[in-house]
């Protein structure tokens, strides 16, 4: 069974800095490019980055690059998000997200196993 | 930029109605990156459907997908009693972003 843990949200003052981890299992996670995603109220889900199976693959959002930075440990099976100058608009719950893989090939359209996300606010 | 609008914003029905629930592309869409997801209250959104129509695995075929260009549905044929809950779509573009509708509420009448 997948199983996609996050950890590391907290409260932080505006200006701060964070660092999201998800432990994953249940899957061959180097196999797997991984994504995180963000929830509010007020602006739903967003997208925030993924990573490719290849660590070199980074996709940020337009309202994150320069200050969020993805990574990940294939030896872990652990993907991480590095959350810097963060903003009170950066307040939300954050979901590690999977991308699935169907008859061999990566499919980076959509996300078939969420965690259950870890809150960041920015106060 | 492509803005995905989805309507109705809530949805009131009785279980073992339908529900039909639209999603609308701000642009003409020539690929078939649409996928739906399910939350419920206190839960991670679930993969109900990609590509339009496929169902992910372990999806009911009550969940089907329809659509094409800028205008897509999901459609359950006969709502269950956790089926209530909130629907996303979403849209993968080929700049490499990720795109979700504001939700579609389906509340028990």
């Amino acid at each position: 069974e997948v199983q996609l843990l996050e950890s590391g949200g907290g409260l932080v003052q505006p200006g701060g800095s964070l660092r999201l981890s998800c432990a994953a299992t249940g899957f061959t996670f180097s196999n797997h490019a991984m994504a995180w995603v963000r929830q509010t109220p007020g602006k739903g889900l967003e997208w925030v980055s993924l990573i490719g199976s290849v660590p070199d693959y980074t996709y940020y959002a337009d309202f994150v690059k320069g200050r969020f930075t993805i990574s990940r440990d294939n030896s872990k099976n652990a993907l991480y998000l590095q959350l810097s100058n963060l903003r009170a608009e950066d307040t939300a719950l954050y979901y590690c997200a999977k991308t699935p893989i169907k008859d061999g090939t990566n499919l980076w359209e959509c996300f078939d196993s969420w965690g259950q996300g870890t809150l960041v606010t920015v106060s | 930029e492509i803005v995905l609008t989805q309507s109705p914003a809530t949805l009131s029905l009785s279980p073992g109605e339908r529900a039909t629930l639209s999603c609308r592309a701000s642009q003409r869409l020539s690929d078939n990156l649409i996928a739906w997801y399910q939350q419920r209250p206190g839960q991670a959104p679930r993969l109900l459907i990609f590509g339009v129509s496929s169902r992910a695995t372990g999806i009911p075929d009550r969940f089907s997908g329809s659509g094409f260009e800028t205008d897509f549905t999901l459609t359950i044929t006969r709502l269950e009693p956790e089926d209530f809950a909130v629907y996303f779509c979403q849209h993968y573009g080929h700049s490499v972003t990720w795109t979700f509708g504001h939700g579609t509420k389906v509340e028990m009448k």
